[in-house]
C-alpha cells in the first residue's frame, strides 16, 4: 500500500534557526513527489515537484531533496512568515494521464521572533 | 503559478439540503480535476477524480450518490453534496494539474451543515 509519513508532526523554531522536515514514503512506483505549504483556512500552495533520486530544488529559504525512500525540506534561516503546515505528497505511477496525489499528515511549523 | 478558484468560499446550510461547489481553472485547461476533503488539523483525503467528458472515479468508501461530480467543461468541475448532514461538514478543496504535471489547489470551501 502506498504510504507517506511526515516527521516531526510539529516543529517550533526560533527565527534564523535552520532545520529540516522529513517525508518518508513507500510507493509501488514513484512518478513524482510534491511539497506544498498550507496556511490555516486556505488551500495548499505549490512549492516543488521532484521526480528522481538526487534531484534538488530551491525557492528562497526552502530547498527540497529526494532519495529513493525519503525527501527533505530544508529551511534556512526561517522567518516568522514561514510558519505554516508543510505537506508532502507522492504521485504513484498508474498508467497514463494525470494521477492522484497521496498526502502525508503534514508538519506544523511555527517560527518565533 | 496557475490559478484555480472555488466558489463559494464558505457555505452554511440546513440538514437535508444540497450544496454545489464549483472549481475552475482560470488560466489553463484541465481535463482532470481532483476533489479532496480535509478535517481540522488533518491532511487531505482524496474523494474522487473528475474527468471531462466521462464519469468521475471515486475513492473507496466515498458514496458517489452522496457526492455528485460533474466535469462540465475543460475549466469547470462541480461537486454537489446531496442531502447534506452535519457529518458532511468539512473543508472541501479541489486541484487541477497543468500540462507540466504541477498540481494547483483552489482556496477551499468551508461547508457547515446545521
Amino acid at each position: 500500500e502506498d504510504q507517506v509519513t511526515q516527521s516531526p508532526e510539529a516543529l517550533r523554531l526560533q527565527e534564523g534557526e535552520s532545520s529540516s522536515l522529513n517525508c518518508s514514503y513507500t510507493v509501488s512506483g514513484l512518478r513524482g513527489l510534491f511539497w506544498y505549504r498550507q496556511d490555516p483556512g486556505k488551500g495548499p500552495e505549490f512549492l516543488f515537484t521532484l521526480y528522481s533520486a538526487g534531484e534538488e530544488k530551491e525557492k528562497e529559504r526552502l530547498k527540497a531533496t529526494l532519495t529513493k525512500k525519503e525527501s527533505f525540506l530544508h529551511i534556512t534561516a526561517p522567518k516568522p512568515e514561514d510558519s505554516a503546515t508543510y505537506l508532502c505528497a507522492v504521485q504513484p505511477h498508474e498508467g497514463g494521464g494525470y494521477n492522484k496525489l497521496i498526502f502525508g499528515a503534514g508538519t506544523r511549523l511555527a517560527v518565533h521572533p | 503559478g496557475a490559478v484555480v478558484s472555488q466558489h463559494p468560499s464558505r457555505v452554511i446550510c440546513k440538514s437535508g439540503t444540497s450544496v454545489k461547489i464549483e472549481c475552475r481553472s482560470l488560466d489553463f485547461q484541465a481535463t482532470t480535476m481532483f476533489w479532496y476533503r480535509q478535517f481540522p488539523k488533518k491532511s487531505l483525503m482524496l474523494m474522487a477524480t473528475s474527468n471531462e467528458g466521462s464519469k468521475a472515479t471515486y475513492e473507496q468508501g466515498v458514496e458517489k450518490d452522496k457526492f455528485l461530480i460533474n466535469h462540465a467543461s475543460l475549466t469547470l468541475s462541480t461537486l454537489t453534496v446531496t442531502s447534506a448532514h452535519p457529518e458532511d461538514s468539512s473543508f472541501y478543496i479541489c486541484s487541477a494539474p497543468t500540462g507540466s504535471n504541477e498540481q494547483f489547489f483552489g482556496p477551499g470551501t468551508r461547508l457547515t451543515v446545521l
